[in-house]
């Protein structure tokens, strides 16, 4: 099925360990983003990458690493798990968003940091 | 101040009537405006999106903006149960990527 795929669904992590959270796009796009989303925060921006080979900080970069590994794949990692990143984390793509199109979401990863 | 900003609710409707959903936005360079329904453990769906100035229906949602004065709406008419969730409200601006709201919690009940 077309869309974007995040592994895992859920982890648990405990407090200084390190994670790559994985995301993987087959429609082609060229831009890529992680967000994740606290209770009444809505969605804040991690990284993004406007296309392969660029990577730019987004709202909340502190404390997470991302690679675009090629078109298809970003990933997330966290060198050094903190409390304060459990949180539910998002993966999305999309091309130029204009008339009307927007982001294709991944299923979200569930992280709980002990 | 939050780049966009909506009331995180509850908000709650009975069964059939309308729900009306509000966001305001602080980048007067914001061109497209998208409407997201997010169920509990779900990634956000897009329900509606809106550029131009004015009112955009589908079925039985309407999206209104109004860019002098930074506000854009979704209106929910004959809401039902399944109308439940969490509405977020995104913006673009130059860069290509997407500013959301906090969401508004949508309770409709029977």
């Amino acid at each position: 099925n077309a869309g974007v795929t995040q592994t895992p669904k859920f982890q648990v992590l405990k407090t200084g360990q390190s994670m790559t959270l994985q995301c993987a796009q087959d429609m082609n796009h060229n831009s890529m983003y992680w967000y994740r989303q606290d209770p009444g925060m809505g969605l804040r921006l991690i990284y993004y990458s406007a296309s392969e080979g660029t990577t730019d900080k987004g709202e909340v970069p502190n404390g997470y690493n991302v690679s675009r590994l090629n078109k298809r794949e970003f990933s997330l990692r966290l060198e050094s798990a903190a409390p304060s990143q459990t949180s539910v984390y998002f993966c999305a793509s999309s091309e130029a968003l204009s008339q009307g199109r927007t982001y294709t979401f991944g299923s979200g990863t569930r992280l709980t940091v002990v | 101040q939050k780049e966009v900003e909506q009331n995180s609710g509850p908000l709650s409707v009975p069964e059939g009537a309308i729900a009306s959903l509000n966001c305001t936005y602080s980048d007067r360079g914001s061109q497209s405006f998208f409407w997201y329904r997010q169920y509990s453990g779900k990634s956000p769906e897009l329900i509606m999106f809106i550029y131009s100035n004015g009112d955009k229906e589908d079925g039985r949602f309407t999206a209104q903006l109004n860019k002098a004065s930074q506000y854009v709406s979704l209106l929910i008419r004959d809401s039902q149960p399944s109308d439940s969730a969490t509405y977020l409200c995104a913006v673009t601006n130059a860069g290509n990527m997407l500013t959301f709201g906090g969401g508004t919690r949508l309770m409709v009940k029977p």
